[in-house]
């Protein structure tokens, strides 16, 4: 069965400095992998997602992640960040082929600080 | 919006009782899934349904069973509600299997 570990379950950035957001998975099969982001008292919106394809995937709101097979890692990235990115971060992963159901991750707390 | 409803937004009930949350999931989408979200378990699998037909199981109670209609809605039905159910509860849907989930808001259960 696949699993993500997200490895840091808080992340305090100031305003406009750069931030990454660390995901690993698990899996014996090939993987789609996704970052959701939730604010508060909100579902989850997707940010973005790898399918197959360039391991750089960019996503809403000036994120990116790449795929790394060999570290079986997902990290998200921005730049710089802003206010309104406090929210949580969940990475998650589903199988290719066989039962389609999406583990997700712990989640990483993103807190911005002006 | 990302179109996908949930009824009701909060629900308060007692040990013991029965209650049905219901999602209405994006038109098109063929497939709903069910997530419990808690403080100390974190985001987990219920079940999938994909065009009326339960395709994934995860940690989903006995207590707790699912279904999805001809008109694609579903409902999660939990009975016997114990302290520990108390959680965030969300309905997610997608075009195909392994398409991105589009989440609804959820509902809040609260068991006292």
């Amino acid at each position: 069965a696949q699993s993500v570990t997200q490895l840091d379950s808080q992340v305090p950035v100031f305003e406009e400095a750069p931030v990454e957001l660390r995901c690993n998975y698990s899996s014996s099969v090939s993987v789609y992998l996704f970052w959701y982001v939730q604010y508060p008292n909100q579902g989850l919106q997707l940010l973005l997602k790898y399918l197959s394809g360039s391991t750089l995937v960019k996503g809403i709101n000036g994120f990116e992640a790449e795929f790394n097979k060999s570290q079986t890692s997902f990290h998200l990235r921005k730049p710089s960040v802003h206010i309104s990115d406090t929210a949580e971060y969940f990475c998650a992963v589903t199988v290719r082929q066989g039962a389609q159901k999406l583990v997700f991750g712990q989640g990483t707390r993103l807190t911005i600080n002006p | 919006d990302s179109g996908v409803t949930q009824t009701p937004k909060h629900l308060i009930t007692a040990t013991g009782q029965r209650v049905t949350l219901r999602c209405s999931p994006r038109s098109g989408d063929l497939s709903v899934y069910w997530y419990q979200q808690s403080l100390d378990q974190g985001l987990q699998f219920l079940i999938h349904y994909y065009n009326g037909e339960e395709r994934a199981k995860g940690n989903i109670l006995e207590r707790f069973s699912a279904q999805q209609f001809p008109d694609l809605h579903s409902e999660l039905n939990l009975s016997s509600l114990e302290l520990g159910d108390s959680a965030l509860y969300f309905c997610a849907s997608s075009v195909e299997m392994n398409s991105p989930l589009h989440f609804g808001n959820g509902t809040r259960l609260t068991v006292t």
